[in-house]
């Protein structure tokens, strides 16, 4: 069955670290999204991709970078960690082929940053 | 940027209550998606409306889309212990892209 994860499901690292967090789909979806889950906020956008070598900013895109190298993997980094983004990070994917598509989620990462 | 605004952000009910859900956009939308999320879990799409004035029915949940397409609703009757979770509405972001609503997090007493 297709899926789509991530990892490490948990992180725990330092301020000023670089961490890049993983996302695997096997969906073969053109698009594939990162999203951080903060209480109160819900789910905003971190960065996009529309498929290989295409990335695009989200709304709170500030101290992250996405590569899209190939179809299935669009990971994150997190250039130097800061602890405003302790946060639980979901990768997800949709078709792309029609008008309206559902994303489908990992599990997500929860990272902390000390 | 497009917004979507969800109320309430908490609910408790007691097991057998009803609980809605609300959905409110400043501007109209194609579409509108529900997603539920399970505690530690990941969102979970439940359904897309598309249609003016459409309703959908799973089971004990029941979707509304406004006629002016500017809101939405999630109606869960008689909820039960298994609708514990937080309910995510979802508009059209441009592109392909969503913007979420905040969310409702629904908690049930036994």
């Amino acid at each position: 069955d297709a899926e789509i994860t991530q990892s490490p499901r948990h992180k725990i690292t330092e301020t000023g670290r670089q961490v890049t967090l993983a996302c695997h789909q096997t969906w073969n979806h053109n698009n594939m999204f990162w999203y951080r889950q903060d209480l109160g906020h819900g789910l905003r956008l971190i960065h996009y991709s529309y498929g290989v070598h295409d990335t695009n900013k989200g709304e709170v895109s500030d101290g992250y970078s996405v590569s899209r190298s190939n179809t299935e993997d669009l990971p994150l980094t997190l250039e130097s960690a800061a602890s405003s983004q302790t946060s639980v990070y979901f990768c997800a994917s949709s078709d792309g082929t029609g008008t309206y598509n559902e994303q489908f989620f990992g599990p997500g990462t929860r990272l902390t940053v000390l | 940027g497009q917004q979507v605004m969800q109320i309430p952000q908490y609910q408790h009910v007691q097991e057998g209550e009803d609980f809605t859900t609300y959905c409110n956009s400043s501007t109209t939308l194609s579409n509108i998606q529900w997603y539920k999320q399970r505690p530690g879990g990941h969102p979970v799409f439940l359904i897309q409306l598309v249609k003016s004035g459409e309703v959908k029915k799973q089971k004990r949940l029941t979707f509304q889309f406004g006629e002016a397409k500017k809101n939405s609703s999630l109606h869960i009757t008689a909820t039960q212990t298994t609708d514990v979770g937080t309910y995510f509405c979802a508009g059209p972001g441009g592109a392909q892209k969503l913007v979420f609503g905040q969310g409702t997090r629904l908690t049930i007493n036994p």
